[in-house]
């Protein structure tokens, strides 16, 4: 295990649901991110919270609303999602610059 | 932006074999490397890292190579087994002077193993 536990890990939802992901890490670190992976893609940063606070946002469409409401938990909200935001949501987190990641499992989701 | 790539999307070996798996970027100023595996299911492993300031790094069983001068990374696995089989990813942080560790990420190489 990374300490960077997700939930839920599956979720299928239509384009009309309201839901949200869930991200805690155990590390102690200071930043948090959100990463997409879509199939044969490069992982997309989506977001990142420093100390708390969203310090970049990656031109992600408004359907996608983090929420950060401390160092240790991470949500990202999703409503009205279109069939391509089907992907494996990975948060992660780190300590200070040039620091690895560590990741955690992903929520796989499926937008139908 | 910057890019970071990897020249083969799949590499296939034997068991027992070395693996070489090759990265390469484009933003001379990334000062700090790092590979990651990624099995089947799960989020992103780190494997070992390495900074610009450096040319090889050992772990167990694995070498990361960085050639500075043709911007060119390489992650080679000793006796390789079937457990690592996954997809390996490079990525670079380029963020000078910065609090976080933003990471480009490449595209990934699908490493088999077969017996």
């Amino acid at each position: 295990e990374t300490g960077v536990t997700q939930t839920p890990r599956h979720l299928v939802m239509g384009m009309t649901n309201k839901k949200s992901l869930k991200c805690e890490q155990h590390l102690g670190h200071n930043a948090m991110y959100w990463y997409k992976q879509s199939a044969k893609k490069p992982l997309e940063l989506m977001f990142v919270y420093s100390l708390e606070e969203r310090v970049e946002n990656n031109s992600v469409p408004s359907r996608f609303s983090p929420e950060c409401p401390n160092s240790s938990h991470l949500f990202l909200h999703l409503h009205t999602l279109q069939p391509e935001d089907s992907a494996l949501y990975l948060c992660a987190s780190s300590q200070g610059a040039g620091s690895e990641q560590f990741f955690g499992p992903g929520t796989r989701l499926t937008v139908l | 932006g910057e890019s970071v790539g990897l020249h083969l999307p799949t590499l296939s070996v034997q068991e027992g074999d070395n693996s070489i798996i090759n990265c390469a970027y484009s933003n001379s100023a990334s000062d700090y490397f790092i590979w990651y595996k990624q099995e089947s299911g799960k989020g992103p492993q780190f494997i070992i890292d390495i900074r610009s300031n450096m040319d090889k790094r050992q772990g167990q069983r694995v070498t990361v190579l960085l050639n500075k001068t043709v911007k060119h990374l390489s992650l080679q696995i000793a006796a390789t087994q079937p457990g690592d089989s996954a997809v390996y990813f490079c990525a670079e942080n380029s963020d000078r002077g910065s609090t976080l560790g933003r990471l480009y990420f490449g595209r990934g190489t699908q490493l088999t193993v077969w017996p």
